[in-house]
């Protein structure tokens, strides 16, 4: 069954570093998304990205953060200068449908825990 | 309180009981989602339900949605220790594009 991987699984930065998470979604899905989740705490919209541009960012999402699709397969959150409230689980997903259809079911990756010290 | 909050917080059975977990949200809804976390791990989707869809299932897992009291419920039977876990639901807006909304989630202890 086709699925989210996300890379690394562990990511320990110093603080003020640059860390690039990455994802592959499933193929032949066209809506991905970043969501972050800090430690006991609930899972966060952060961005949407569609058709090579972000179709919705949350108030996290701030100037620190960006989002790319550097090729056919990978996508990829960057965080430019990282900060202790960063540490968290960060979750890649993705989905076939958008607002165009009635269904948005999105399966998520394992997730990449960052750890900034 | 907040889109999509779940309750119990947390809840403990036995092996072979039953578990229902409650989700209530604010807002009009598109779809209202249910996965599964294990301790530190990925978000496993569960099932997805439309909101002109009152019951789904899926092999032990029996979700109701009730739109007009802004609520939804996901009932396990038979539960086994394999499903503790914490169980959270999400929804999506019908308008916009379709971030989900994240509840607070269910704590399960399944015992054996």
């Amino acid at each position: 069954e086709p699925e989210v991987t996300q890379t690394p699984s562990h990511q320990v930065t110093q603080m003020g570093q640059e860390v690039i998470l990455r994802c592959v979604p499933i193929s032949n899905h066209l809506y991905f998304y970043w969501y972050r989740q800090i430690l006991g705490q609930k899972v966060e919209f952060l961005v949407s990205f569609y058709n090579n541009e972000i179709s919705e960012k949350s108030e996290i999402f701030d100037d620190q953060f960006s989002v790319e699709r550097p090729d056919g397969s990978n996508f990829t959150l960057k965080i430019r200068s990282t900060k202790l409230e960063d540490s968290a689980m960060y979750f890649c997903a993705s989905s076939e449908a958008g607002v165009s259809l009635s269904y948005n079911e999105q399966f998520f990756g394992p997730g990449t825990r960052l750890t900034v010290l | 309180s907040q889109q999509g909050e779940e309750d119990p917080q947390a809840l403990s059975i036995q092996e072979g009981e039953n578990a229902t977990m409650n989700c209530s949200y604010k807002t009009s809804i598109n779809n209202l989602q249910w996965y599964r976390q294990n301790s530190g791990r990925g978000l496993v989707h569960l099932i997805l339900i439309r909101s002109n869809e009152r019951e789904k299932h899926s092999g032990r897992l029996r979700v109701t949605l009730d739109t007009s009291k802004k609520s939804s419920s996901l009932l396990i039977t038979a539960s086994r220790a394999a499903d503790t876990a914490s169980y959270f639901c999400a929804t999506d807006r019908n308008t916009g594009f379709q971030k989900l909304v994240f509840g607070t989630g269910t704590r399960l202890l399944v015992s054996p």
